[in-house]
């Protein structure tokens, strides 16, 4: 069964720039995936940032972007806020049959 | 703007069944593609399922697979999810959520509130 992988936690400084990935057990990923990410903050519902490798949701300040880094999809935040400071989670498409599967997400820290 | 409320939770035996709702509006419901996602207390988002614009198809994760059923009513603009012989590991908050698109391949761009399943003797 196909694991999709990303870092446990992950620490930045305010005003820095993090760059957290999304990888599989097995393989590569590349945007035929339509790697997405999501924020979650404790107690609420998540929120999209990024859908399909690179596309920002609504009202998503761009300081939150999305790529293929080598093999992996990856979540970019320059200029880190405190409020950036939650869970991120990303889910990749692996076909029909298959559908969806989240990563265990990563525990982002400001300080 | 989008909005998705979901109802129907609660505290359910080992082996009964519960089913969930989730009432959309602020969109077109009927062109879009629309998933189930739970998290367990304390653990991560996991998917359990995903149902086309028009319900012709439907696919869940294998831990669900032959027990829960997703299903939507394009007229009432309701997204239904029918769980049963549920178990103690379905412990969790269900969330719905809209695809960007029209099939199951579109990943989300909104999410609900959630509502919390209990699965406890």
């Amino acid at each position: 069964q196909t694991v999709v992988t990303q870092e446990p936690s992950f620490s930045v400084s305010p005003g820095g720039t993090v760059t957290l990935t999304c990888g599989l057990s097995s393989g590569s990923v590349s945007t035929s995936y339509y790697p997405s990410w999501y924020q979650q903050t404790p107690g609420q519902a998540p929120r999209t940032l990024i859908y399909s490798t690179n596309t920002r949701s609504s009202g998503v300040p761009d300081r939150f972007s999305g790529s293929i880094l080598g093999n992996k999809a990856a979540l970019t935040i320059t200029g880190a806020q405190a409020d950036d400071e939650a869970d991120y989670y990303c889910v990749l498409y692996m076909g029909s049959g298959l559908s969806w599967v989240f990563g265990g997400g990563t525990k982002l820290t400001v300080l | 703007q989008v909005q998705l409320v979901e109802s129907g939770g609660g505290v359910v035996q080992p082996g009964r069944s519960l089913r969930l709702s989730c009432a959309a509006s602020g969109f077109t419901f009927s062109s879009y593609g629309t998933h189930w996602v739970r998290q367990p207390p304390g653990k991560g988002l996991e998917w359990v399922a995903v149902i086309s614009y028009d319900g012709g198809n439907k696919y869940y994760d294998d831990s669900v697979k032959g027990r829960f059923t997703v299903s939507r009513d394009n007229s009432q603009n309701t997204l239904y999810l029918q769980m049963n012989n549920l178990r103690a590991e379905d412990t969790a908050v269900y969330y719905c959520a809209k695809s960007i698109g029209y099939g199951y391949s579109y990943p989300i761009d909104y999410w609900g509130q959630g509502t919390l399943v209990t699965v406890y003797s």
